[in-house]
């Protein structure tokens, strides 16, 4: 059973330029969340989808990002207009229905915005 | 609003010391997860607590909860160098299915 996985895994755009962040959760797992890590940091909560839905976006910035899961193919993070601040380590994780489950984190996609 | 805090947030140890990092959190949660970074990587998963007084050991780590007060331990025994890393609690907030990161630990161990 693959695990959850992420590309690219390293991601470089200039300033201006938009980011497409995938990820493919593990199989049978219907809830995707997004997280993002800036250096030194811990991880903070951006969103969290189940197919087709947004469920709570609450960590979302109000502008540039969006996140969708369509019923077909993996869920994707897309940041239009990158800044030099959006440059971190953006991790995915899945779950099954059950939240029992300790979430399962994916490679992570290293951002850098030059 | 839930917050998570983790002490200390840098912990530089020897080789054969036994230390606890401490993790607090400020509302209801009785699930409770720690992980371990290694640098450039991903998280793995270490430790699910679900439920008041539980405890868990892996090794020479050993990770317990008290939902009273809202706090968790993450304690090494007879450190080794290879579990230099950095270390995370996280909390699900209760009725919000999502779960609330602490800053992390970072644990150098010298040989």
């Amino acid at each position: 059973n693959a695990g959850v996985m992420q590309n690219p895994r390293h991601l470089v755009r200039r300033r201006g330029q938009e980011a497409r962040l995938r990820c493919s959760p593990m199989k049978g797992h219907s809830h995707v969340y997004w997280y993002r890590q800036l250096p030194e940091e811990g991880l903070k909560f951006m969103v969290y989808l189940q197919k087709e839905n947004i469920i709570d976006e609450s960590g979302m910035p109000k502008e540039r990002f969006s996140a969708e899961f369509p019923k077909e193919g993996p869920s994707i993070l897309r940041i239009q207009q990158v800044v030099r601040g959006d440059s971190a380590a953006y991790f995915c994780a899945s779950s099954p229905v059950s939240s029992i489950t300790p979430r399962y984190f994916g490679p992570g996609t290293r951002l850098t915005v030059t | 609003e839930l917050k998570v805090e983790q002490n200390p947030l840098f912990l530089s140890m020897q080789e054969g010391k036994n230390y606890t990092i401490y993790c607090n959190y400020s509302t209801t949660s009785d699930r409770l997860y720690w992980y371990r970074q290694d640098p450039g990587k991903s998280l793995e998963s270490l430790f699910v607590l679900l439920s008041n007084g539980a405890v868990k050991q892996e090794g020479r780590l050993m990770a317990s909860l008290d939902t009273k007060a809202r706090l968790s331990t993450l304690h090494i025994t007879a450190a080794v160098h290879d579990l230099s890393a950095t270390y995370f609690c996280a909390v699900e907030d209760a009725g919000d299915d999502k779960i609330i990161f602490g800053k992390g630990t970072r644990l150098h161990i010298l040989p």
